[in-house]
């Protein structure tokens, strides 16, 4: 079963403008990790926020945190056309596995 | 230092053939991790090595598949008997160690199309 869930799946918008996109998960998690793909082939880790964490920034990503609602969001400031990629979220389990879960991802399209 | 990287990059195969697939981690990491993403999907857990230990293979879709890490470092999956619907792109990543918390670093992946 899909443990991460990504919304929207496709979103486009315009350079400069900011990018969110969300994250629901199901079981309890260690930590929530954001990932983007480019073209399909090798991902790229973005930022990692831990269960305790309720918001972390890297640059001109921010990431939230809800335990509560079992949700993650991952916003982009001032989009560029080379953060045109797919975004993934992905999670450790509490259950001991180590293992990343996936969602599907959303496609997100930068248009100059 | 290098990445994670794997060989081939593309692979076309017929029908019923075997594949290897090879992933080389990152120099020290102990924890190497194989996932298969299909066509517009996210990525799909097939196992998983942490230093000596037994790998969890609880991944693996079929016994079709299999995949062996010598010498904590390399890693090849095989597939037998190739089916259509192992078309897919096969991704390694590694970690410094298996506490749960460490980064995967992902390689860029073999394309794998069965016809």
């Amino acid at each position: 079963s899909q443990q991460g869930e990504e919304d929207p799946q496709a979103l486009s918008i315009q350079e400069g403008e900011n990018a969110t996109m969300n994250c629901s998960y199901k079981t309890s998690i260690n930590n929530l990790q954001w990932y983007r793909q480019n073209s399909g082939r090798g991902l790229v880790h973005l930022i990692l926020i831990r269960s305790n964490e309720r918001e972390k920034h890297s640059g001109r990503l921010r990431v939230t945190l809800d335990t509560s609602k079992k949700s993650s969001s991952l916003l982009i400031t001032a989009s560029r056309a080379a953060d045109t990629a797919s975004y993934f979220c992905a999670s450790i389990l509490n259950s001991g596995y180590s293992t990343l879960t996936f969602g599907k991802g959303t496609m997100l399209l930068v248009s100059p | 230092g290098a990445g994670v990287s794997q060989s081939p990059s593309n692979k076309v195969t017929e029908k019923g053939k075997d594949v290897e697939l090879r992933c080389d981690p990152i120099s020290g990491h102990t924890a190497l991790y194989w996932y298969r993403q299909s066509l517009g999907q996210g990525l799909e857990f097939l196992i998983y090595f942490q230093g000596n230990s037994a790998p969890d293979k609880s991944g693996l879709p079929s016994d079709r598949f299999s995949a062996e890490r010598t010498g904590g470092s390399v890693s090849t999956l095989t597939i037998q008997r190739t089916q259509q619907e192992d078309s897919a792109v096969y991704l390694c990543a590694s970690s410094q160690d298996s506490g749960g918390t460490d980064t995967q670093y992902f390689g860029p992946g073999t394309r794998l199309t069965v016809l």
